[in-house]
């Protein structure tokens, strides 16, 4: 494709609702990353997948939030409960390789979610 | 995770002025990448720096890696409107974003 594109761009949750954020990345890109970025602060790391692997989760803030990317492709972040907190543009990124620190990371246009 | 610090936050020019921020860690680096976020915007890769003291430049864009590996710069010769955005740095395989370096210039 073009570019990472992500779907909704806009989601307004009441406060305890599950949401499902789509990714799409950039066809043949091995690596795909999630973001949290909260207003005014830079991104911060959620997970990321190599293929279908779900390589490092140690960003995810707690178990109600949850990522696949079951054939390697399209990713999906699902956040269980929703809280006020949650309430962030979530970013999505791929690169072509095996996402080591000396890829470029290509990013979607994110996805604005609040939580009310 | 890494801690890794820019300065400034915020930094308010008047168009044709330079800008420079700077994005210190407390380890040393593998490299580290620069990132520039327009207003409403997402991420866009700027730069790669991988050698200790190593320079590159993009037009007006100018980036620097310290020799011991624990800092860089990036300096904006003669600022323009469109350079309006935020700057991070970028470090490791997790891609630990900076704080950030919010540049408005004003015409």
């Amino acid at each position: 494709g073009a570019g990472v594109s992500q779907s909704p761009r806009y989601k307004v949750a009441k406060r305890g609702q599950d949401v499902a954020l789509r990714c799409d990345p950039i066809s043949g890109h091995v690596s795909l990353f999630w973001y949290q970025q909260a207003l005014g602060q830079g991104p911060e790391f959620l997970t990321y997948f190599q293929n279908e692997a779900q390589l490092d989760k140690s960003g995810l803030p707690s178990d109600r939030f949850f990522a696949e990317r079951p054939e390697g492709s399209v990713s999906t972040l699902k956040i269980q409960r929703t809280q006020q907190e949650d309430s962030a543009v979530y970013l999505c990124a791929s690169s072509l390789v095996t996402g080591q620190a000396t890829d470029t990371q290509y990013f979607g246009p994110g996805t604005r979610l609040t939580v009310l | 995770g890494q801690q890794v610090m820019q300065i400034p936050q915020y930094q308010h020019v008047q168009e044709g002025e330079d800008f420079t921020t700077y994005c210190n860690s407390s380890t040393t680096l593998s490299n580290i990448q620069w990132y520039k976020q327009r207003p409403g915007g997402h991420p866009v890769f700027l730069i790669q720096l991988v050698k200790s003291g190593e320079v590159k430049k993009q037009k007006r864009l100018t980036f620097q890696f310290g020799e011991a590996k624990k800092n860089s710069s990036l300096h904006i010769t003669a600022t323009q409107t469109t350079d309006v955005g935020t700057y991070f740095c970028v470090t490791g395989n997790q891609f630990y974003f900076g704080t950030g370096t919010s540049l408005t210039v004003i015409p």
